[in-house]
């Protein structure tokens, strides 16, 4: 069964300082990887995923993450954090079936202090 | 874009109440989902449909139900509301047929059960 795992339900970080969210996951075939962001009072919104290219991926707002396979990980970067970072983000992983199934983190708080 | 719109942003219900939750996408996707949302616990997945008149069970099912009369709409059905179903509930889309293909949210819909 695939599943992801995201260290830290809370992150803090000061404007300016690097964002680093962790995922690692556990997958019986290569994963498609994905990260979402949920900005307050909003649905999910893709940042970036991972489908067997390249293995730095950039996404939008300056994020970018790598998968590193020997790790099992699949962490999130940005090197200057925003006030309009601040909201939740998660890691995901897709199905082994091709029915499109997601497997979700528990999910990541960012708080962006001046 | 693909647009996946929650016709319900915010409902209170009773206990014991029938409740419908609504929501269309009008990219022609496939795939439609119900993910419910509650803190520490990331994105459930309720029911997901493959196609119209298709439904499979998800993680999480107990106490719902899911209708897709038309390929753009994908209802949730709470036929009697608890007050442990108070939650976000988060309607998707996306194309069928790939492990990599991306998955597109709404909004969400708060439910409070009283």
């Amino acid at each position: 069964a695939q599943s992801v795992t995201q260290l830290g339900s809370h992150v803090s970080v000061s404007e300016g300082a690097l964002v680093l969210l962790r995922c690692n996951y556990s997958s019986s075939v290569p994963p498609y990887l994905f990260w979402y962001v949920q900005y307050p009072n909003q649905g999910l919104q893709l940042l970036l995923k991972y489908t067997s290219a390249a293995t730095l991926v950039k996404g939008i707002n300056g994020f970018e993450a790598e998968f590193k396979k020997s790790e099992t990980s699949f962490h999130l970067t940005k090197p200057s954090a925003h006030m309009s970072d601040a909201a939740e983000y998660f890691c995901a992983v897709s199905s082994t079936d091709s029915w499109g199934k997601f497997q979700f983190g528990a999910g990541t708080q960012v708080v962006v202090t001046p | 874009d693909v647009k996946v719109t929650q016709s319900s942003r915010y409902l209170v219900k009773r206990t014991g109440e029938k409740v419908f939750l609504e929501c269309v996408q009008d990219m022609d996707h496939e795939n439609m989902f119900w993910y419910r949302q509650d803190p520490g616990l990331g994105l459930r997945l309720i029911y997901f449909s493959y196609d119209v008149k298709m439904k499979e069970k998800g993680d999480i099912p107990e106490g719902y139900s899911v209708s897709r009369e038309k390929k753009e709409r994908f209802s949730l059905i709470l036929e009697s509301a608890s007050t442990n179903q108070t939650s976000m509930y988060l309607c998707a889309s996306s194309l069928r047929g790939r492990r990599g293909n991306t998955i597109y949210f709404g909004e969400g819909s708060w439910l409070t059960v009283v």
